[in-house]
């Protein structure tokens, strides 16, 4: 079965600078969707970035960029020019091609965002 | 589009009582999922769905826990009997075939006293 890792319970940041998210999966698989998942603290679920695993380019949304090493199976968050909206917690998922694992979504536990101003 | 609905919002029982959640999809959705979230455990799925047939239940605690999807827009979880240790956040989310994303409700607050 999938894990995903995140070892990071908590990061700060002084809003304006860059923060990066750390996450580490295991998996055997060679084809699969990784995520990042913003849970702010109305605790809504809300997708910040998606890469899929079979693209080289990294995922960039704005003022969000994943750094995906594929084979050191790692898929950083990274947040540029902080803002205060961007705390909260942060999860980083995987999701298995694989039909004997379904289209279900394996989460990290999550890393707390905290933005100074 | 309202997004996937759920309700109620929070709620608050006594130990014992039988509890129902309730989670309508974005239509056309045709995959629906429920997790539950604790700090003790994060997220973890429990059930999901296509096309309203339940595809993996192995993450439902004990048969205290049972769920349905009776049609495309509506499902159900219902916990009978209720425990304290079933306190926790519980999301609905659901997906279109074919594309990457999931969308999920804002979640219930379960609270067991």
């Amino acid at each position: 079965a999938q894990t995903v890792t995140q070892s990071q319970p908590e990061m700060s940041v002084q809003e304006a600078e860059t923060v990066t998210l750390s996450c580490t999966y295991d998996t055997s698989e060679s084809d699969y969707y990784l995520f990042w998942y913003k849970q702010p603290p109305s605790r809504q679920m809300i997708l910040v970035i998606r890469q899929e695993a079979y693209k080289q380019q990294n995922a960039t949304e704005n003022r969000f960029s994943v750094n995906f090493q594929k084979a050191a199976k790692s898929f950083s968050l990274k947040i540029s020019d902080s803002q205060l909206g961007d705390a909260a917690m942060y999860f980083c998922a995987y999701r298995s091609l694989s039909r004997e694992y379904g289209n279900k979504l394996v989460f990290g536990a999550g890393t707390i965002l905290r933005v100074k101003s | 589009d309202a997004g996937v609905i759920q309700s109620p919002r929070h709620e608050v029982t006594e130990m014992g009582q039988e509890v129902t959640l309730r989670c309508k999809p974005i239509s056309g959705h045709n995959s629906l999922f429920w997790y539950r979230q604790t700090m003790m455990r994060g997220l973890e799925l429990l059930i999901y769905f296509n096309n309203n047939v339940p595809i993996d239940d192995s993450g439902m605690p004990e048969d205290r826990f049972s769920a349905k999807m009776p049609n495309a827009s509506f499902s159900t979880l219902k916990i009978q009997p209720s425990e304290p240790r079933d306190s926790a956040v519980y999301f609905c989310a659901s997906r279109f075939r074919g594309n990457y994303g999931y969308t999920f409700g804002s979640g219930t607050r379960l609270t067991v006293v």
